[in-house]
């Protein structure tokens, strides 16, 4: 089936250190989306990426979609401990999403 | 309401025992999807509504799975025999149309002992 691979698993920065996480398909993703779960909380919406080499940036945030579709990144720039959680790629395929393992991020201040 | 909301926020049940979890999604939200997100992993789809109608329940793991949305508002999950492998945490989400973003309820949290 489909399967969306994101790494790292985990990763700790110190505050002020960038962060970047990837997502990765061995299929063309029709879109990507990006959902932030802080410990304990629920999947929040992020972004919708939707074209081949798509950049949106939201503050420290940068998301881009491959040219290829078939990969995807979130990099934040300047962590602050209020990024602590983890964050998840999902494609949007039909009526559900697909959503990759995550990536944990700590800050340690 | 301003969210989704969903009961019981934590259940422990007892290993054979059949459980009911409800979602109440955002007033007006045509589309309402169950997940099932295991410890360390991203939630997965179980099954998806639209209005009143079950229109993908492809995920649900087993036939003890069941669920339903009657008025096309309320939707609840039910578990029948639940078994320790069912332990995880069974979110909701709600949006107006696919493919339009998903908003997501706390959860409940699901420990069968």
């Amino acid at each position: 089936g489909q399967q969306v691979m994101q790494i790292p698993q985990y990763q700790h920065v110190q505050e002020g250190e960038d962060f970047t996480t990837y997502c990765n398909s061995s299929t063309t993703l029709s879109n990507i989306q990006w959902y932030k779960q802080r410990p304990g909380g629920h999947p929040v919406f992020l972004i919708q990426l939707v074209k081949s080499g798509e950049v949106k940036k939201q503050k420290r945030l940068t998301f881009q979609f491959g040219e290829a579709k078939k990969n995807s990144s979130l990099h934040i720039t300047a962590t602050q401990t209020t990024d602590v959680g983890t964050y998840f790629c999902a494609e949007g395929s039909g009526n559900k999403l697909v959503f990759g393992a995550g990536t944990i991020l700590r800050v340690k201040s | 309401g301003a969210g989704v909301s969903q009961s019981p926020r934590y259940k422990v049940a007892k290993r054979g025992q059949d459980v009911a979890l409800r979602c109440d999604p955002i007033s007006g939200h045509v589309s309402l999807f169950w997940y099932q997100q295991a410890l360390g992993q991203g939630p997965e789809f179980l099954t998806y509504f639209q209005n009143e109608a079950q229109l993908d329940k492809s995920g649900l793991p087993s036939d003890r799975f069941f669920a339903e949305r009657p008025e096309g508002s309320v939707s609840t999950l039910k578990i029948q025999r639940t078994q320790q492998e069912d332990s995880a945490v069974y979110l909701c989400a709600s949006s107006l149309n696919p493919p339009d973003i998903q908003y997501f309820g706390a959860g409940t949290r699901l420990s069968v002992l």
